[in-house]
């Protein structure tokens, strides 16, 4: 098994720009989360999911949509990029609703000029 | 509004010198309080998870502690191949699609020098 896979692991992007980042599990998982880590701030959910069609924010969703059209894939689409969302990003996945552990991807290193 | 505050932020020990890290929460019902590690460049990986106060979990040289206000993670005789950063993290008893619904504290960063 890959586990949780991230793509890409690094991207620079310009002020406005969109992009999405891509998030992938290969372990049958309903649930699916994106989180961001930025320094002395810890990792904060954005968006999450539990299962296929099912999609809800987390503590910091301005600015970031999501879907879930399959149970393996999990994209972060950012809409205009602007600079605050210069960050570490980390999808993660877990059994059933989420209430056991959670499985974390590689991350995607994204900077916003 | 859940809290998580982990101390110290930065720990320097030497090898086999055994110490603890501390991870103090709010919630309004906790279900449960995960631990993960985190090396450079790297997604957090998961260490244990504390359901109720006076558990207590141990891999290797790490024993995860649970009270009704923190939890610690005690780490006995450490060596170099520990140092990485410790995250500690909350989960509200709330049902349903409030389960996955975790909040971190911002970690400690812990080196261990030979």
């Amino acid at each position: 098994n890959a586990g949780v896979t991230q793509t890409p692991k690094f991207q620079v992007l310009k002020t406005g720009q969109s992009m999405t980042l891509q998030c992938a599990q290969d372990m049958n998982h309903e649930y699916m989360s994106w989180y961001r880590q930025d320094p002395g701030m810890g990792l904060r959910l954005i968006h999450y999911s539990v299962g296929a069609g099912i999609t809800d924010q987390g503590e910091v969703p301005n600015g970031y949509n999501v879907s879930r059209s399959t149970t393996e894939d999990f994209p972060l689409r950012l809409l205009s990029a602007a600079p605050s969302q210069t960050s570490v990003y980390f999808c993660a996945s877990s059994y059933g609703t989420g209430q056991d552990e959670q499985y974390f991807g590689p991350g995607t290193r994204l900077t916003v000029t | 509004e859940d809290q998580v505050t982990q101390s110290p932020e930065a720990l320097r020990l030497q090898e086999g010198e055994s110490s603890s890290l501390n991870c103090s929460y709010t919630v309004s019902g906790l279900r449960g309080l995960f631990w993960y590690r985190q090396d450079p460049g790297k997604g957090p990986e998961f260490l244990f998870t504390l359901y109720s106060a006076g558990e207590e979990k141990e891999k290797e040289r790490l024993k995860a502690t649970l009270t009704k206000k923190e939890s610690f993670l005690h780490i006995t005789a450490p060596k170099p191949e520990d140092s990485a950063t410790y995250l500690c993290a909350v989960q509200p008893l709330k049902g349903g699609t409030s389960y996955g619904k975790l909040t971190f504290g911002q970690g400690t960063i812990l080196t261990v020098h030979p």
